[in-house]
């Protein structure tokens, strides 16, 4: 899973082999979630969200994962390929409650975990 | 880059100038927002705006201004630029409140 520090968490597999990429949260109010990936000298790319209302969600070889007694999500990817290689990090809005109902809060990033696919 | 564009993708500059990093996207996207990235820090948001004139700070907003004078474009300026502000600047817009943001190519920004 994700933590703070200069070391990202590592993840190798080969081509073809499924992916499993972690990240735990720690606001039990935390009402939304989104993964991206991120390739060296690019920009985060959107790969799916997921609402707290719902535990699993489907993409394109894609799969989010989301436990909320444990507070924990993951991303499964797939026949993982070369291409897949890069960092992933999840984030997560942490909602806020006051007298009015819920607002939307912050948005988190984790750090992200580094995955290698190999040929 | 679903359509977000910033400019410049580098710069370096000395410590004490003025610094203006431009953002512009085509989807009509109503929030946009401006990150650094840093080792060993997660994405930091600086400003966001959720509206044409209507710009709110983020976690990190000292030393910095934004500026947003037409939908398309979110403008941040480093008054006085320091070392510290040495870092990657990504813009973001989405639809919804911290929704489903889409990034641009970021700037790569030195400090000297």
């Amino acid at each position: 899973g994700e933590s703070v520090g200069l070391h990202l968490p590592t993840l190798s597999v080969q081509e073809g082999d499924n992916s499993i990429i972690n990240c735990a949260y720690s606001n039990s109010a935390s009402d939304y979630f989104i993964w991206y990936k991120q390739e060296s000298g690019k920009g985060p790319q959107f790969i799916i969200d997921i609402r707290s209302n719902m535990d699993k969600r489907q993409g394109q070889r894609v799969t989010v994962l989301l436990n909320k007694t444990v507070k924990h999500l993951s991303l499964q990817i797939a026949a993982t390929q070369p291409g897949d290689s890069a960092v992933y990090f999840c984030a997560e809005r942490r909602g806020t409650s006051n007298a009015g109902g819920t607002s939307y809060g912050k948005l988190t990033f984790g750090q992200g975990t580094i995955l290698t696919v190999h040929p | 880059d679903a359509g977000i564009t910033q400019s410049p993708r580098h710069k370096v500059t000395e410590t004490g100038t003025p610094v203006t990093l431009r953002c512009h996207q085509t989807e009509n996207h109503r929030y946009m927002y401006w990150y650094r990235q840093d080792p060993g820090h997660g994405l930091r948001l600086i400003h966001y705006s959720y509206g044409v004139k209507d710009t709110d700070k983020g976690e990190v907003s000292d030393g910095y201004s934004v500026s947003r004078s037409k939908t398309e474009d979110f403008l941040l300026t480093l008054e006085s630029a320091t070392s510290s502000q040495t870092s990657v600047y990504f813009c973001a817009a989405g639809t919804g409140y911290n929704e489903k943001l889409f990034f641009g190519s970021g700037t790569q920004l030195s400090v000297l």
